[in-house]
């Protein structure tokens, strides 16, 4: 069964401080990966797809990377607007959803 | 480009009623997905069309939740009757196809609310 589990649960940064989100994954064959910025009252926002370990992909202060259990997005030099709460989510081998995990509640201090 | 578009954006409504959400997926989009997000939690599909067909329905409540996708477009979600656990944010989603490199896009999605 499809697992997805992020830490830390909240996190709160001062502005500048740089940091990184962890998504740990268990999936049957992972055809893709995605990060998704949520804010309150708001749907997800699609951020990367990733596909493949080692891949690499970055928008503006945020980086994504992904290894063959888990995925960081890092965060460098955060500012307030930043805040919100970033979702995981995979896609395996025969499904066309996605399993999303529960969230890491990002909070920038100016 | 146009979002997804969903209504109403709240519904309060009591235990036992019925209820219905609508979504406009973004143009040419053939994959619509419904989600339901409890507090605290991810997104958790319900169902999933490609065009006016159902890929996956096997996560909905089927006693209670009905949905369809007439003319391959427009979507509705139906609740009846509503159980106080259905209170949750629904969310559609939308995707060019099913293929792995489709990001899906959201709505801003509609809160429930059982009294």
């Amino acid at each position: 069964e499809d697992q997805v589990t992020q830490s830390p649960e909240a996190l709160r940064l001062q502005e500048g401080e740089s940091s990184s989100l962890n998504c740990s994954y268990t999936v049957s064959g992972l055809r893709g990966l995605f990060w998704y910025r949520q804010d309150p009252g708001k749907g997800p926002e699609f951020l990367f797809t990733l596909y493949s370990a080692g891949e690499e992909k970055e928008k503006e202060r945020l980086k994504a990377t992904l290894t063959k259990k888990e995925s960081f997005l890092h965060i460098t030099a955060p500012k307030p607007e930043d805040s919100a709460t970033y979702l995981c989510a995979v896609r395996g081998t025969g499904a066309n959803n996605l399993f999303f995990g529960t969230g890491t509640r990002l909070t920038v201090i100016p | 480009e146009a979002g997804v578009a969903q209504s109403p954006r709240y519904k309060i409504i009591e235990k036992r009623q019925s209820v219905a959400f609508w979504c406009n997926p973004i143009s040419g989009h053939a994959t619509l997905y419904w989600y339901q997000q409890i507090l605290g939690q991810g997104p958790k599909l319900l169902i999933q069309f490609q065009n006016n067909g159902v890929v996956d329905d096997s996560q909905l409540p089927k006693d209670r939740f009905s949905a369809e996708r007439l003319k391959g477009v427009d979507s509705t979600l139906k609740i009846q009757p509503a159980k106080l656990e259905d209170s949750a944010v629904y969310l559609c989603a939308s995707s060019l196809g099913l293929g792995s490199n489709q990001p899906q896009h959201f709505g801003d999605g509609t809160r429930l609310s059982i009294l």
